[in-house]
């Protein structure tokens, strides 16, 4: 049990496109999900926690303008890198708490982004 | 405020001999306490976690951890370590005051396996 996915799994883009990356919780509802961004050898900054049905809460110095997050339902949420620049590139992973279960936060298998 | 700190960024064992992994946190109130461990290019995956009850906690592939509240840690063992057992290790603590709402994550532990 507590399955997160993320889709896709890698994806490679152009300068000036934008990437949405989803999260979904497969078998538990998820009323918060949280967005992380790891750079290699780092460990994970927090960049937003995104609540079902309101907006995100972002982590200072992430800019919601660029990060657009929805979480529309109990098991969906979603990131959308807008005008991604190589700046950008990073293993993006997001985690979803079971809204029935505690603390605890199941992790997805992480998105890798590389824009050119 | 709550921090952690993973005293060893990198461990190396040889196959089949002990593994410690130590971590000490600061925080404010009885925190929760969680090990997970990530594997190259790979999502973390849940070891085993502390929320107040027993002071041993069992996890998966044979991990255990305890919690020292006089010396605040939580550090990580595994009596005979395996091959596929190489990867990084984040300690975390969860804010009892804030509902899990931030997770602070550890600088992690590289752990080698030789064989």
């Amino acid at each position: 049990g507590a399955v997160v996915s993320q889709h896709p799994s890698w994806v490679i883009c152009k300068s000036g496109t934008s990437v949405k990356i989803e999260c979904r919780s497969l078998d538990f509802q998820a009323t918060t999900m949280f967005w992380y961004r790891q750079f290699p050898k780092q460990s994970l900054m927090l960049m937003a926690t995104s609540n079902e049905g309101s907006k995100a809460t972002y982590e200072q110095g992430v800019e919601k303008d660029k990060f657009l997050i929805n979480h529309a339902s109990l098991t969906l949420s979603t990131l959308t890198v807008t005008s991604a620049h190589p700046e950008d590139s990073s293993f993006y992973i997001c985690s979803a708490r079971d809204s029935f279960g505690g603390e605890t936060q199941y992790f997805g298998p992480g998105t890798r982004l590389l824009v050119l | 405020a709550q921090s952690v700190t993973q005293l060893d960024s990198h461990v190396s064992v040889s196959e089949g001999t002990p593994v410690l992994l130590r971590c000490n946190y600061s925080s404010s109130y009885s925190p929760s306490l969680f090990w997970y461990v990530q594997h190259p290019n790979k999502g973390l995956q849940l070891l085993l976690k502390y929320t107040s009850a027993a002071t041993l906690v069992k996890g998966i592939n044979g991990f255990e951890a305890e919690f020292k509240k006089s010396e605040t840690s939580f550090h990580l063992t595994k009596p005979s370590a395996h091959m596929s057992d190489a990867a990084e290790y984040f300690c975390v603590v969860s804010p009892w005051d804030n509902y899990g709402q931030n997770f602070v994550f550890g600088p992690g532990t590289r752990l080698s396996v030789l064989p």
